[in-house]
């Protein structure tokens, strides 16, 4: 069926160096994606978003890549710091409602000192 | 950004009863959701919480086990009903403000003996 799902569930990186996860959604006509960050105890927090008319957009330390082509979304961190270990969803928004939003599976990571 | 607070923040309860989450926003919202992540998993939607009127149930989700109230603007309640161990789960409230960003509560974890 149709989901928003992550490529790889866990992801270790030594600190200062960059991250990137991937994301893969089935729903073309999906035209609104969030990355969340998911700390250990805490709710999801809203990192960076993009919609269908752009393939990259850019934050703090923070860029995320559309490729409608393939299906496919990355959130790449810059200089990865310990304090970014979390686990980390994208989502899509389906059928332009607000709030329903369809979250992949998540991909914890882990920065080595 | 809005501030949420849920409480209770965590919870242990026996098997058939049935426990009520509240959820608090700083300021007015037009939308309130609820969201439930099993353990270890993604979230998943279970419902829009309208303000004077019935809340909306995603599919797999039914009013008589999930009853939610949404009495004014800043305020919504979650209850689980009649629980079971399956029950057990960080219960999220999360609120819309702008084109599709939620912000998320930190969570109710709610265990089930």
């Amino acid at each position: 069926g149709e989901s928003v799902g992550l490529h790889l569930p866990t992801l270790s990186v030594q600190e200062g160096d960059n991250s990137i996860i991937n994301c893969a959604y089935s729903n073309s006509a999906s035209d609104y994606f969030i990355w969340y960050k998911q700390e250990s105890g805490k709710g999801p927090q809203f990192i960076i978003d993009i919609r269908s008319n752009m393939d990259k957009r850019q934050g703090q330390r923070v860029t995320v890549l559309l490729n409608k082509t393939v299906k496919h979304l990355s959130l790449q961190i810059a200089a990865t710091q310990p304090g970014d270990s979390a686990v980390y969803f994208c989502a899509e928004i389906r059928g332009g409602s607000q709030g329903n939003l369809i979250f992949g599976k998540g991909t914890k990571l882990s920065v080595k000192p | 950004s809005a501030v949420i607070s849920q409480k209770p923040s965590r919870d242990i309860c026996q098997r058939g009863t049935s426990l009520t989450i509240q959820c608090q926003v700083d300021s007015q919202v037009t939308m309130m959701f609820w969201y439930r992540q099993q353990p270890g998993q993604s979230l998943t939607l279970i419902a829009t919480a309208n303000q004077g009127s019935e809340a909306t149930y995603e599919s797999g989700f039914v009013i008589d086990k999930f009853p939610i109230s949404r009495p004014n603007l800043t305020f919504s309640t979650l209850t689980v009903s009649n629980m079971s161990p399956e029950d057990s789960s960080i219960y999220l409230c999360s609120v819309g403000q702008g084109a599709g960003e939620l912000f998320f509560g930190e969570g109710s974890r709610l265990t089930v003996l």
